[in-house]
C-alpha cells in the first residue's frame, strides 16, 4: 500500500537550518508529483510547496520563497525539504503529499514530522 | 494568496445533515473545478474525502458530497455518525500555481 514516511523535524534555533525526508513505497515515486505542507500548533493546514513529478517545476508559497528548497531522488524514491534561515513562523508539522499529474489534489500523506524553531 | 473562507465550528445530531461552506475568488474557487476537501482527526494526517469539486475517491462513503456556485465550495455530510467528528479543510489550486487551504471547520456530532 502507500506509504510516505516523514522524517528530520526537530527543535532548531531561529536562523538555523533543517533538510526534512520523505521516503515513499507502494508505489510508482517517478510518475507523481509531490507537495510539502504544513500545519502550526492548533492552526490549519498551508501549502509551502510542490514539485512536479520529473522536478522540472518548482513552485513556493510566499512565505518560503528564497528560504526553502524543494527536491526529489527518484532513484531512492525521496523527497526532501531543505529549510534554511528558519523563523519562529516556520515552527509546524510538515507532511509530504502525493498527487496524480493532471489533478490538483492530494490523495495521499504522510503522518508529519514536527519542526520547532525556539531559542 | 488569501485563505479560503470556512466558518470556524458546525454541530449536528447523529442523522442529520450538515453543509461545510468554503468561499473563495476568481483566482481560486471560480477559476477552477479543482477543489478538494480534506477530513482531519486530532493527531492525524489529513485524508482526502472529495477532489475536483463532487467526485468521491473510492473507499469514501457516498454520505459525503460536494458541490460548487460561483465562489463557494460546499461539503454536505448526510446520515451524521459520531466518527465523523473531526477538522476540515477545503482546498484550490489557484491562478500562480499554487495550493490554498481553508482555516478550516471543526465539526461535532451532538
Amino acid at each position: 500500500q502507500v506509504q510516505l514516511v516523514e522524517s528530520g523535524g526537530g527543535l532548531v534555533k531561529p536562523g538555523g537550518s533543517l533538510r526534512l525526508s520523505c521516503a515513499a513505497s507502494g508505489f510508482t515515486f517517478s510518475d507523481y508529483y509531490m507537495s510539502w505542507i504544513r500545519q502550526a500548533p492548533g492552526k490549519g493546514l498551508e501549502w509551502v510547496s510542490y514539485i512536479k513529478s520529473n522536478g522540472s517545476n518548482i513552485y513556493y508559497a510566499d512565505s518560503v520563497k528564497g528560504r526553502f528548497t524543494i527536491s526529489r531522488d527518484n532513484a531512492k524514491n525521496s523527497l526532501y525539504l531543505q529549510m534554511d534561515s528558519l523563523r519562529a513562523e516556520d515552527t509546524a508539522v510538515y507532511y509530504c503529499a502525493r498527487g496524480q499529474s493532471g489533478t490538483a489534489f492530494f490523495d495521499h500523506w504522510g503522518q508529519g514530522t514536527l519542526v520547532t524553531v525556539s531559542s | 494568496q488569501s485563505a479560503l473562507t470556512q466558518p470556524a465550528s458546525v454541530s449536528g445530531s447523529p442523522g442529520q445533515s450538515i453543509t461545510i461552506s468554503c468561499t473563495g475568488t476568481s483566482s481560486d474557487v471560480v477559476g477552477y473545478k479543482y477543489v478538494s476537501w480534506y477530513q482531519q482527526h486530532p493527531g492525524k494526517a489529513p485524508k482526502l474525502m472529495i477532489y475536483d469539486v463532487s467526485n468521491r475517491p473510492s473507499g469514501v462513503s457516498n454520505r459525503f458530497s460536494g458541490s460548487k456556485s460561483g465562489n463557494t465550495a460546499s461539503l454536505t455530510i448526510s446520515g451524521l455518525q459520531a466518527e465523523d467528528e473531526a477538522d476540515y479543510y477545503c482546498s484550490s489550486y489557484t491562478s500562480t500555481r499554487n495550493w490554498v487551504f481553508g482555516g478550516g471547520t471543526k465539526l461535532t456530532v451532538l
